[in-house]
């Protein structure tokens, strides 16, 4: 079965520290991988995506992400945590070709960071 | 412009009421999407409309009835909701084979 799981539902950094949220998939085809951050009473918005092109993805904010396919991951780092990021973080996965238009979400992440 | 909106914001509602949520965009996405969204889980996908027409119906009880007027909007009536059906609705686009999706900030609905 296809599926995306997150490690830990909550992690906890001091400002400034490295932040390293988990995110693994489970697939039989190549998927696309995305992030996702969701702030109190918001919507989800998109802070970098995969698909198939380079590894090491960019995103919003000073996030970035590495799909590494012998490890079935595509974890979330930023270099040092700033106050704003503290958030639900949501790891999603689509699977070209079957599922329709169907995102998978892991179950989140919530970060706490600390003065 | 990444822009999905939604309203109203907050809606309160009876259980015998009958209400609508609207979104829009104007993205030319071909993909619209509802989803429900409980406190500290995931959204769980509802319908998802492709080129207008519904393609995805997550076995949703049929008091939440999802129409597409157009390929802008999206709507969502309810009518004779349950207390538990109280959560944030949320609605996004997309457009393209990667599935990338587009959200709006949501509607925060109370059933009383």
């Amino acid at each position: 079965a296809q599926s995306v799981t997150q490690l830990g539902s909550h992690v906890s950094v001091s400002e400034g520290a490295l932040v390293l949220l988990r995110c693994n998939y489970s697939s039989s085809v190549p998927p696309y991988l995305f992030w996702y951050v969701q702030y109190p009473n918001q919507g989800l918005q998109l802070l970098l995506k995969y698909t198939s092109a380079a590894t090491l993805v960019k995103g919003i904010n000073g996030f970035e992400a590495e799909f590494k396919k012998s490890e079935t991951s595509f974890h979330l780092t930023k270099p040092s945590a700033h106050m704003s990021d503290a958030a639900e973080y949501f790891c999603a996965v689509s699977f070209p070709g079957s599922s329709g238009d169907k995102l998978t979400f892991g179950t989140g992440t919530r970060l706490a960071v600390r003065p | 412009d990444t822009e999905v909106t939604q309203t109203p914001k907050h809606l309160v509602m009876g259980m015998t009421n009958k209400k609508s949520l609207k979104c829009e965009q104007h993205m030319g996405h071909r993909a619209m999407y509802w989803y429900k969204q409980k406190a500290k889980k995931p959204p769980e996908l509802m319908f998802v409309y492709s080129y207008e027409k519904l393609s995805i119906n997550e076995s949703v009880p049929s008091r939440f009835s999802p129409e597409c007027p157009n390929s802008s909007l999206l709507n969502l009536h309810l009518h004779a909701l349950q207390p538990e059906d109280s959560a944030l609705y949320l609605c996004a686009s997309s457009q393209g084979l990667s599935n990338e999706q587009y959200f709006g900030p949501g509607t925060r609905l109370t059933v009383t």
